[in-house]
């Protein structure tokens, strides 16, 4: 059951261009969504993450909007280098008792930054 | 100071074969995870460790599919009777505490790219 949709699945954008990824999940029970990106060979690293309890957060060029009532965040990366290609992917943590933490990814969106 | 490590980085099985594919986590912490990325998608959750404690394993695909953390450091998945389906990179990761939420960053290795022929 996919319980992360993201979107797009790819996505190209001018170097100095905003770059906006957006995720929607199912469960309600998600406490915690992270943000990773991935380069080619490389594993996931963790970029940025919010709480439900806060609407945005900022760090750098990096920016979470969450909207908790449509169940829907987004990744913004304000002026995209060349340097941010890579692939990104939205996840969540389930909000449960007994939960170990594993995270829920979505499928991942490959962004290529144009020089 | 040293990340997480996995080895081998690339490994190539005939079918039917068993593979053993190893995680070292950073120095330190409870949990562990691995997970599954088929190409082009996203990691998908296989099973979890607190320590030497397999307390979660609702992702293994089959009953071949088997982990184990003996001492509560090191790792190691093991795929018996491989199949094509089983070709993906495998990921591990660790995370410092053994709860969810913001607390949680979890630290992935680079994985073991299995390709089974």
């Amino acid at each position: 059951q996919q319980q992360v949709k993201q979107s797009p699945q790819s996505l190209i954008v001018q170097k100095g261009g905003i770059s906006i990824i957006n995720c929607a999940y199912e469960n309600t029970a998600f406490d915690y969504f992270p943000w990773y990106q991935q380069f080619p060979g490389k594993g996931p690293a963790l970029l940025i993450a919010i709480r439900p309890d806060v609407s945005e957060k900022k760090e750098g060029r990096f920016t979470i909007s969450f909207n908790k009532s449509a169940k829907q965040f987004s990744l913004h990366i304000m002026d995209s280098q060349p340097g941010d290609s890579a692939t990104y992917f939205c996840a969540a943590n389930p909000n449960y008792s007994g939960n170990t933490g594993k995270l829920i990814f979505g499928q991942g969106t490959t962004l290529q930054v144009k020089p | 100071g040293a990340g997480v490590s996995q080895s081998p980085r690339y490994k190539v099985a005939k079918r039917g074969q068993d593979v053993a594919l190893r995680c070292d986590p950073i120095s330190g912490h409870v949990s562990l995870f691995w997970y599954q990325q088929a190409l082009g998608q996203g990691p998908e959750f296989l099973t979890y460790f607190q320590n030497e404690a397999q307390l979660d394993k609702s992702g293994l695909p089959s009953d071949r599919f088997f982990a184990e953390r003996p001492e509560g450091s090191v790792s190691t998945l093991k795929i018996q009777r491989t199949q094509q389906e089983d070709s993906a990179v495998y990921l591990c990761a660790s995370s410092l505490v053994s709860s969810g939420g913001a607390s949680n960053e979890q630290f992935f290795g680079p994985g073991t790219r299995l390709t089974v022929l």
